[in-house]
């Protein structure tokens, strides 16, 4: 398995509080990218990263900002979370970016109260 | 733009008989084709890919999918189902262009019956 940490695993919070999600790898891949799964709709792309400091907007970016300062990690932050953002939120990496093998992280479940 | 559908939101097929989870993707040149098996609360797996050349390809867990370019068709099979195969799959589809990400289907969940 591609070594892929998420955490938190999972968390509760509030609407309007700001959250971080964090995503670590350890297979130096270049590419890296956050999702949300919910039902009925598939995973949609958040954002991703093409290198360190390089990120760019997914189908869903609308509320999430994203950061990367090192290659190993890729943070997800909701500023200001609303209960439209309650789901389960997948990292995933691949080390060419051209639409091959993606391997996903164990995801983290956020329910926005 | 690119699209994947699942027309199958829900199978339920005996143990022991065969599966077939159906994919329809939309997409100009020869796509790059994945299938992904999620358990529940668990990650996403996956089971088998097409990038070129044979149209057949092996996967893990015995599953095998067939692309037909003619029918935009990646079609999941497996010959006898087993009670541990009772997952959500999904289909999806990359491109051959740096910085794209994988177009998901919707899923399809796969119950298996006794």
């Amino acid at each position: 398995d591609a070594g892929i940490t998420q955490s938190p695993r999972h968390k509760v919070t509030e609407t309007g509080t700001p959250v971080t999600l964090r995503c670590h790898q350890t297979e130096n891949h270049r590419y890296m990218y956050w999702y949300r799964q919910d039902p009925g709709h598939g995973l949609r792309l958040i954002h991703y990263s093409y290198g360190v400091k390089d990120t760019d907007k997914g189908e869903v970016s609308d509320g999430y900002s994203v950061s990367r300062s090192k290659t190993e990690d890729f943070l997800l932050t909701l500023e200001s979370a609303t209960s439209s953002q309650t789901s389960v939120y997948f990292c995933a990496i691949s080390e060419l970016g051209i639409g091959e093998t993606q391997y996903f992280g164990p995801g983290t479940r956020l329910l926005v109260l | 733009a690119q699209s994947v559908t699942q027309p199958d939101i829900h199978i339920t097929v005996s143990e022991g008989a065969s599966l077939e989870l159906r994919c329809n993707y939309s997409y100009g040149a020869t796509p790059y084709l994945f299938w992904y098996v999620q358990s529940p609360g668990q990650g996403l797996q996956l089971l088998l890919k097409y990038f070129s050349g044979d149209t057949l390809v092996q996967g893990i867990k015995g599953f095998e999918a067939e692309f037909k370019r003619s029918q935009s068709s990646f079609n999941l099979r497996k010959p006898s189902v087993h009670w541990s195969d009772a997952a959500e799959y999904f289909c999806a589809v990359g491109e051959n262009q740096a910085g794209t990400a994988l177009i998901f289907g919707k899923g399809t969940t796969l119950s298996v019956s006794s």
